[in-house]
């Protein structure tokens, strides 16, 4: 079993719709947890970054930890043609300084 | 506002060429990293260091080396490229370990 999973897409959704984006993992040890959006021929940007359970709302984005069922989840409200980019979820465990990447989730969002 | 730079953004090698790839921070940063990211495989840690001339392997060191003389700067260098190392190569840094700050990459094509 892989240590973290995330559905590759490619996710295509109109404009305006409420997009979900979502990564497994398997090591019960992990802590911090971040999303990253990463555009095209450009280096990933950190989005959202959570310490252990529980959401955390910033615009238009949400992340959601459920570390019970080791499940991480990013919502996108009113989702804009800028908003279509790859989406990487990353975690550690705190006393591990090296994260875990998700392989991305290729979202476009259409006009 | 410069954060992670590196050089170059496109270089072609030849096969059993050597090159390095220049990275600089300039947010203090103690960790610094190089990712090596491919097509369908997600960001891939080559290497990594904790500080100033302290430096680790990550998942795949091998064809590479990297040095930290200064909290700045983390060179990567390549000995006699090959094809398996044609790839989008990033830098990043970080703080604390949690949050890290990608550099906008080096495209390479080994030849």
């Amino acid at each position: 079993q892989k240590e973290v999973e995330q559905d590759p897409g490619p996710l295509s959704v109109p404009e305006g719709a409420i997009v979900s984006l979502n990564c497994t993992y398997s090591n019960s040890a992990f802590q911090y947890f971040m999303w990253y959006r990463q555009y095209s021929r450009k280096g990933p940007e950190l989005l959202m970054y959570t310490y252990s359970s529980g959401n955390k709302e910033d615009g238009r984005f949400t992340a959601q930890v459920d570390k019970s069922s080791k499940y991480i989840s990013l919502f996108i409200r009113d989702s804009q043609p800028s908003d279509s980019a790859t989406y990487l979820c990353a975690m550690n465990g705190g006393s591990n300084y090296k994260l875990t990447f998700g392989k991305g989730t290729l979202l476009t969002v259409n006009p | 506002n410069a954060g992670v730079t590196q050089t170059p953004k496109f270089r072609i090698l030849k096969i059993g060429q050597s090159m390095t790839l220049q990275c600089t921070q300039d947010m203090n940063h103690n960790y610094m990293y190089w990712y090596r990211q491919d097509p369908g495989m997600g960001l891939k840690l080559i290497y990594y260091s904790v500080g100033a001339g302290i430096t680790d392997k990550g998942e795949v060191p091998n064809g590479y080396n990297v040095s930290r003389s200064t909290t700045e700067d983390f060179p990567l260098r390549l000995e006699l490229a090959a094809p398996s190392q044609t790839s989008v190569y990033f830098c990043a840094s970080s703080r604390e370990g949690n949050t890290i700050y990608f550099g906008e990459g080096s495209w390479l094509t080994v030849v």
